[in-house]
């Protein structure tokens, strides 16, 4: 089956304006995260939705990044007014949601962002 | 709070000979760990994960790890390296205890190089 998407792949903007990350997470999963690796810092977790339960924003790393899931389904994550240090590749991954921790999570390409 | 070590930041082998990328993790229960691979510009791949059982697990593209409790580490193996297995290796836990299904905690990544 089709698993995790996202677009766009490569996203280029100005320092300043605000940009939209979209993920498609495999049909069924309830579970989902997003993550940001950036150079040299490995993979940084950001936000987590599981169900209709509130998100876990605790990886979020200021109050310019927000993120919303739909339906259950798709997520958008906004990041506002972006600067330089934004610039990073953005992963979503999904999960069943049913194991708790045993769970494994499947990732998608990921969003190369580049703030100008 | 649960972390990933990855002592190496490069791995060079010779094509056919035996690979070991280190990872060594501190958590405060029993730890679920897992190894994800990703190639250039693609996102993370599932390769294998431990949560209880066997300590040598084995997963995709003939990968195995080996799970030491008493040296804390999660060392992932291969007998006989190919030149397609080069790529970038993340280490990730997660820590019993805590309730939920909580995000994965990686470590900085390991390029692995085999050479023909």
């Amino acid at each position: 089956g089709a698993g995790v998407s996202q677009s766009p792949s490569n996203k280029v903007t100005e320092k300043g304006k605000d940009v939209e990350l979209r993920c498609d997470p495999i049909s069924g999963h309830t579970a989902l995260y997003w993550y940001r690796q950036s150079l040299g810092q490995g993979l940084e977790f950001l936000i987590y939705f599981q169900g209709n339960s509130a998100p876990d924003k605790s990886g979020l790393p200021s109050d310019r990044f927000s993120a919303e899931r739909t339906g259950g389904s798709v997520s958008t994550l906004t990041i506002q007014r972006t600067q330089q240090e934004d610039s990073a590749v953005y992963l979503c991954a999904s999960s069943p949601g049913l194991a708790g921790m045993r769970e494994t999570q499947y990732f998608g390409p990921g969003t190369r962002l580049l703030v100008l | 709070a649960q972390s990933v070590a990855q002592p190496e930041d490069q791995v060079n082998v010779a094509e056919g000979n035996p690979l070991t990328v280190k990872c060594t993790y501190s958590v405060s229960g029993n730890p679920y760990l897992f190894w994800y691979v990703q190639y250039p510009n693609r996102g993370l791949q599932f390769l294998l994960k431990y949560i209880t059982g066997d300590n040598l697990v084995k997963g995709s593209y003939g990968f195995e790890a080996e799970f030491n409790k008493s040296q804390t580490s999660f060392h992932l193996k291969k007998p006989s390296a190919l030149v397609s297995d080069s790529a970038l290796y993340f280490c990730a836990v997660r820590d019993e205890p805590n309730s939920g299904n909580t995000p994965l905690v990686f470590g900085k990544g390991t390029r692995l190089s085999v050479i023909a």
